[in-house]
């Protein structure tokens, strides 16, 4: 199985000021089909998860441009330009080329 | 946007099953099961294709979990037999859109435990 990791795992930010997260995966996630199939997801305590970015940068409907992605292979970064208040919660990255899926283990936001 | 809601979750004791549902308020695609331990991060289940033929599980439930679907019901569903303590968490349906999750349902708790 693709295993994913990120770091930090733990991320106090200031409001207004940036803040990135990185993800790396243990095996390409170049799909036969030329696309990179990765996934950001956030989650506030006591919600769903909701999908922020898909195939490395291209960010979901109605989510901020504050937020972006990129990366390519196995490196992956997510990036915040000015972390609001409501932007703390879990980030997740997850890969969709490989069987099984695999979800990152977290990345903790609060503010500082 | 589709609007997902599971039901079926509860108490169960090891060994025993449960099968988990998913109302779809619209035609879905590919779906997937994802689930969360309280307080732990999120572990991907398993996915069936629209026509339901194109199945795939997690190492964790493989043999164990049987996903299906009734598309003229909108409904998805899993099937979980052979139920461990470790199958503890709350369990989301979630309709695939290019390659990852997209919607996702409230989710429901399902403990394993005697």
């Amino acid at each position: 199985d693709v295993v994913m990791t990120q770091s930090p795992l733990s991320l106090p930010v200031t409001l207004g000021q940036p803040a990135s997260i990185s993800c790396r995966s243990s095996l390409s996630l170049v799909h036969s089909d030329g696309n990179t199939y990765l996934n950001w997801f956030h989650q506030r305590p006591g919600q769903s998860p909701r999908r922020l970015i898909y195939m490395v940068s291209n960010r979901d409907s109605g989510v901020p441009d504050r937020f972006s992605g990129s990366g390519s292979g196995t490196d992956f970064t997510l990036k915040i330009s000015r972390v609001e208040a409501e932007d703390v919660g879990i980030y997740y990255c997850m890969q969709g080329t490989h069987w099984p899926r695999t979800f990152g283990p977290g990345t903790k936001v609060d503010i500082k | 946007q589709v609007q997902l809601v599971e039901s079926g979750g509860g108490v169960v004791q090891p060994g025993g099953s449960l099968r988990l549902s998913c109302a779809a308020s619209a035609v879905t695609y590919g779906m997937h099961w994802v689930r969360q331990v309280p307080g732990k991060g999120l572990e991907w289940v398993a996915f069936i294709g629209y026509d339901g033929t194109d199945n795939h599980y997690a190492d964790s439930v493989k043999g164990r979990f049987t996903v299906s679907r009734d598309n003229s019901k909108n409904m998805l569903f899993l099937q979980m037999d052979s139920l461990r303590p470790e199958d503890t968490a709350v369990y989301y349906c979630a309709e695939d859109s290019t390659g990852g999750p997209l919607h996702w349902g409230q989710g429901t708790l399902v403990i394993v435990s005697s």
